[in-house]
């Protein structure tokens, strides 16, 4: 089925590790953007890219970096991980960026740091 | 400071009843306005939208209201189903260059049969 994938659906680090989180959407889309879950926050903005070769920060980029890898594939990346970084990871896309364009998400990936 | 508010965390309603769950917003940038649902261990989908200038939107059993002047929305589901008890999200957005969707705390929503 067309969508977004992500992997992996679980993680367990300690904390300093790092690792990277892959997401990849077969529907062309040209937007594609990185949440996290948690509890009584909603879903808040790491980063985004609205199309192939740009990225840009959203709300909480602090601790993280990404890669637009090609249209189809945007990698988030934990280069030391720290246990306020706990939380459930959302990759999604969507044809176009804001206005009324739903976004398809994946179905996420629960990382836990020690 | 929260921009996109949704100050029920939960809400029981029995099979057959409506269901309103409510979003207030702050920002009057926000131009477009969306709600998605969530079942456990699976992403949010995308349910419903509306923009600005409408005041409602209907697609099935799901409705959204939009009162600008009060800065609030609500979806109501009519009937509603045990299928459409999961955390339901309000969002919000803007076209204007660099503005980004932003989403509510979540309402959980239990409907029982």
């Amino acid at each position: 089925n067309a969508g977004v994938t992500q992997t992996p659906k679980f993680q367990v680090l300690k904390t300093g590790q790092s690792m990277t989180l892959q997401c990849a959407q077969d529907m062309n889309h040209n937007s594609m953007y990185w949440y996290r879950q948690d509890p009584g926050m909603g879903l808040r903005l790491i980063y985004y890219s609205a199309s192939e070769g740009t990225t840009d920060k959203g709300e909480v980029p602090n601790g993280y970096n990404v890669s637009r890898l090609n249209k189809r594939e945007f990698s988030l990346r934990l280069e030391s991980a720290a246990p306020s970084q706990t939380s459930v990871y959302f990759c999604a896309s969507s044809e176009r960026r804001g206005g009324g364009y739903g976004y398809t998400f994946g179905s996420g990936t629960r990382l836990t740091v020690v | 400071d929260q921009q996109v508010k949704q100050n029920s965390p939960s809400l029981s309603v029995q099979e057959g009843r409506i269901s309103i769950l409510n979003c207030d917003y702050t920002n009057s940038m926000f131009d477009y306005f969306l709600w998605y649902k969530k079942y456990p261990a699976e992403g949010p989908t995308f349910l419903i939208s509306i923009s600005s200038i409408k005041d409602k939107n209907e697609d099935g059993r799901f409705t959204v209201f939009l009162n600008k002047s009060a800065k609030h929305l609500s979806l109501h589901i009519v009937p509603s189903q045990p299928g459409d008890s999961a955390v339901y999200f309000c969002a919000a957005s803007g076209n204007t260059g660099g503005f980004k969707t932003i989403f509510g705390a979540g309402t959980r929503l239990f409907v029982k049969a």
